[in-house]
């Protein structure tokens, strides 16, 4: 079992939805968790972390953790062209090292 | 601000040779970290080095090595490339410890043939 699993996709969202994407992780010991983005033939950039239960706002961007149920998300409001892009999960283990899962490739359609 | 700059972007290899990726960054950060990244296989981890001076193991470490070479430079060198190292490698540079946040390079595109 992979430490950070996620569906690969792709996720087909239309223009001005709702996109949801879904993380879960193996280490209970995490503590910090975050999501990055990459574009197709570019590096990873970061756009949210969370540490703690609940939800965290930043924009159009919503992360969500559940430490009980070793999960957390990212919902992107008002899904725009430019949002298409594949999603990295990221999550420091108990060892201090940054473990990516295998990211989502979400394409927003005009 | 360069941030972290990898070099070379593109090489080809031939399998059994041998080359070096070379990372710098001038940001003063202490932590610094090779993936690698295959399709469908997100970023792994090859070696990192949390400060200047030390480095560790991540989860695919065999057939590389990497030298710390100050604070600024950290290196990942193939001795023998094999045909399963053709990859696209990123470093990566992480400021505070209390802070995830790790900034990558463009990365480099290796082909071994």
């Amino acid at each position: 079992q992979k430490e950070v699993e996620q569906n690969s996709g792709p996720l087909s969202v239309p223009e001005g939805a709702i996109a949801s994407l879904n993380c879960t992780y193996s280490d209970r010991g995490s503590q910090s968790f975050f999501w990055y983005r990459q574009y197709s033939g570019k590096s990873p950039e970061l756009i949210m972390s969370i540490y703690s239960n609940g939800d965290k706002e930043d924009g159009r961007f919503t992360a969500q953790l559940n430490k009980a149920s070793q999960y957390v998300s990212l919902l992107i409001r008002d899904s725009q062209p430019s949002d298409s892009a594949t999603y990295l999960c990221a999550v420091y283990n108990a060892g201090n090292m940054l473990t990516f899962g295998g990211g989502t490739r979400l394409m927003v359609k005009p | 601000n360069a941030g972290v700059t990898q070099t070379p972007k593109f090489q080809v290899l031939k399998t059994g040779q041998s080359m070096t990726l070379q990372c710098a960054q001038d940001m003063n950060h202490n932590s610094m970290y090779w993936y690698r990244q295959d399709p469908g296989m997100g970023l792994r981890l090859i070696y990192y080095s949390a400060s200047e001076g030390t480095t560790d193991k991540g989860e695919v470490p065999n057939g590389y090595n990497v030298s710390r070479l100050n604070k600024r430079e950290f290196s990942l060198r193939l001795e023998s490339a094999a045909p399963s190292q053709t990859s696209v490698y990123f470093c990566a540079s992480r400021g505070s410890p209390g802070t995830g946040e790790l900034f990558f390079g463009e990365g480099s595109r290796l082909t071994v043939l």
